[in-house]
């Protein structure tokens, strides 16, 4: 069984650090585009950062881009978000999903973790 | 980049109606569109992927069509189960836009 586990949200003042993880297993995680989405308090789903299975080929969301650093270590089957500079726009709860092939286009999200989540506030 | 609208943002419908949520892509996408279920409380779930294909286990009552700029998610016979907001996602080009969502309920 494919299971996604995210860890490292919490609670931070503006302009703080954080890293989040995604600890994946039951299936080959470095065959896998990999993703993450985020999803502010009732709000809708955002897509934020992807990343391809070979790791050459990295995407982010305009909202992110400069700030947020997608990666991963196919050793561990772990997927990192680095999040620098943070603003209370940024909290929301964030979910990993493994997306269905390699490339990071042409693939979607099956299945997605339990998310973690992220506040920042002042 | 490509916007994703979804309509209505929300409905009420009787168990046992027929529901019909629209997704309509500011661009041509082909056929690169994701449909997911999100269940309150609970996290997004796959539906229907490639327009059309129905996910493994997801009942057969959801069905999806369209191609290009205009596509239709259908729920036949509506479940109590099925109250939740359902998104379209276009997966064919970065960024990876999700619709604004549409919430169902009973």
């Amino acid at each position: 069984e494919v299971q996604l586990l995210e860890s490292g949200g919490g609670f931070l003042q503006p302009g703080g650090s954080l890293r989040l993880s995604c600890a994946a297993s039951g299936f080959t995680f470095s065959t896998y585009a990999m993703n993450w989405v985020r999803q502010a308090p009732g709000k809708g789903l955002e897509w934020v950062s992807g990343i391809s299975g070979s790791g050459d080929r990295i995407y982010y969301a305009d909202s992110v881009r400069g700030r947020f650093t997608i990666s991963r270590d196919d050793s561990k089957s772990t997927l990192y978000l680095q999040m620098n500079s943070l603003r209370a726009e940024d909290t929301a709860v964030y979910y990993c999903a493994k997306s269905s092939g390699s490339f990071f286009l042409y693939n979607w999200f099956d299945p997605w973790g339990q998310g973690t989540l992220v506040t920042v506030s002042s | 980049d490509i916007q994703m609208t979804q309509s209505p943002s929300s409905l009420s419908a009787s168990v046992g109606d027929r529901v019909t949520i629209t997704c309509r892509a500011s661009q041509g996408i082909t056929n690169y569109l994701a449909w997911y279920q999100q269940k309150p409380g609970n996290i997004p779930k796959l539906l229907i992927y490639a327009a059309s294909t129905l996910q493994s286990g997801v009942p057969s009552r959801f069905s999806g069509s369209g191609s290009g700029t205009d596509f239709t998610l259908t729920i036949s016979s509506l479940q109590p189960e099925d109250v939740a907001t359902y998104y379209c996602q276009k997966y064919n080009s970065a960024p990876l836009t999700f619709g604004g969502g549409t919430k169902v309920e009973i």
